[in-house]
């Protein structure tokens, strides 16, 4: 399998511009998770779904930001308009798990996108 | 408080010696914890999970999990300078819920 597949890798643009990042989560798998890395605040968990569906986004910063998972194999981060404070590594990370289970299953990451807005 | 927590570090140990990390969390209801290394410029990536009270030993990596101390540890045997990297600390109440990161531990390992 080839992981957890995100696009772009790094994505540079200038404020006001929309920003969109893609994920594909690993084959299989139920539940994926956007985060966001920042060295001031760590590691964010911004918004979550478990069978395509938003299970969580209290973390999303406001409203600029929105997600979506039309289908279990593609997710998309969309910023509009983005700022300068946005700039961060956003990650995106799936793992396989019966929603029933009182043990969670590893959550796979991937490779991250770098976003830099001037 | 925040729900997890880790001393940032950095964690300095010579080469050879034992790493110890230490990571609590404040929701009696977690039931899986984990440990991820995460190097300079990647994305996190796993190297332990625990579960049940007591030790979990993978190679030179030894979990420790106390419950009632609300106390996960991380131990790492014969510390390679290739160890160096930040670990993070993450807990999760239920299967179908998120994992909460504790802010990581930067280990510096030192020949």
């Amino acid at each position: 399998d080839a992981g957890v597949i995100q696009s772009p890798r790094h994505e540079v643009t200038e404020m006001g511009q929309e920003v969109t990042l893609r994920c594909k989560p690993i084959s299989g798998h139920n539940s994926l998770f956007w985060y966001r890395q920042t060295m001031m605040r760590g590691l964010e968990l911004l918004i979550y779904f478990n069978n395509n569906v938003p299970i969580d986004d209290s973390g999303m910063p406001e409203d600029r930001f929105s997600a979506k998972m039309p289908n279990a194999s593609f997710s998309t981060l969309k910023i509009q308009p983005s700022e300068p404070r946005d700039s961060a590594v956003y990650f995106c990370a799936s793992r396989w798990q019966d929603l029933l289970a009182s043990k969670a299953n590893e959550q796979f990451f991937g490779p991250g996108t770098r976003l830099t807005v001037l | 408080q925040k729900e997890v927590e880790q001393n940032s570090g950095p964690l300095s140990v010579p080469e050879g010696a034992i790493a110890s990390l230490n990571c609590t969390y404040s929701d009696r209801g977690s039931q899986s914890f984990f440990w991820y290394r995460q190097y300079s410029g990647k994305s996190p990536e796993l190297i332990m999970f625990i579960y049940s009270n007591g030790d979990k030993e993978d190679g030179r990596f030894t979990a420790q999990l106390n419950k009632a101390s609300q106390y996960v540890s991380l131990l790492i045997r014969d510390s390679q300078p290739s160890d160096s990297a930040t670990y993070l600390c993450a807990a999760i109440k239920a299967a179908g819920n998120k994992l909460t990161f504790g802010g990581g531990t930067r280990v510096l390992v030192k020949p």
